[in-house]
């Protein structure tokens, strides 16, 4: 199993709706939880990190955590063609890196 | 405000070349890192430093030498450029640290042929 598993999609959602990215890992342990947005050909940018099960809300984000079943959630409310993009997820593994999972592809359609 | 830049943000080598990638940050972070993005393998952590002159190896450091004489740049040397070490490396930054929110440069695509 690999240790920060994201479906690598694409997603696709119509403009409006709530986008629904999932990670799921594998170490109990693991504390600090990341969302970053790449856009293609640019470089990861931090959206949202998250410590405490629960949910947690940013503007049009939220992060869902649920270190008792090891998955944490980004949704994306009233989602637009701007946000189309790969989502990475990012953990830290065994308390000595961030680990970051392969990315989902979603694409918002106008 | 600049951030973090790297340079250059393009480069062409040819396999056994040494390479030298830049990176400067303008926040005073004491946290830097190297990361290449493979297709397939997704970020993975090269080198890291804490500080000057202080840093340790990630998750695929062979090939790679790293140097942090002052908190600002943090060079990451490929000393023989190899066929694999082709990908997009990407630099960051953390205030905080290692396994804390980490800010990234645009990047350097590598290619070695």
């Amino acid at each position: 199993q690999k240790e920060v598993e994201q479906n690598s999609g694409p997603l696709s959602v119509p403009e409006g709706a709530i986008a629904s990215l999932n990670c799921t890992y594998s170490d109990r342990g693991s504390q600090s939880f990341f969302w970053y947005r790449q856009y293609s050909g640019k470089s990861p940018e931090l959206i949202m990190f998250i410590y405490s099960n629960g949910d947690k809300e940013d503007g049009r984000f939220t992060a869902q955590l649920n270190k008792a079943s090891q998955y944490v959630s980004l949704l994306i409310r009233d989602s637009q063609p701007s946000d189309s993009a790969t989502y990475l997820c990012a953990l830290d593994n065994a308390g000595n890196m961030l680990t970051f999972g392969g990315g989902t592809r979603l694409m918002v359609k106008p | 405000d600049a951030g973090i830049t790297q340079s250059p943000r393009y480069k062409i080598t040819e396999t056994g070349r040494q390479v030298t990638l830049m990176c400067h940050q303008t926040w005073s972070h004491s946290y830097m890192f190297w990361y290449r993005q493979d297709l397939g393998h997704g970020l993975r952590l090269i080198y890291y430093s804490a500080a000057a002159d202080i840093t340790d190896k990630g998750e695929v450091p062979d090939g790679y030498v790293v140097s942090r004489s002052k908190t600002e740049n943090f060079p990451l040397t490929l000393e023989s450029a190899t066929r694999s070490q082709t990908s997009v490396y990407f630099c960051a930054s953390s205030v905080r640290g290692l396994l804390y929110e980490q800010y990234f440069g645009p990047g350097t695509r590598l290619t070695v042929t």
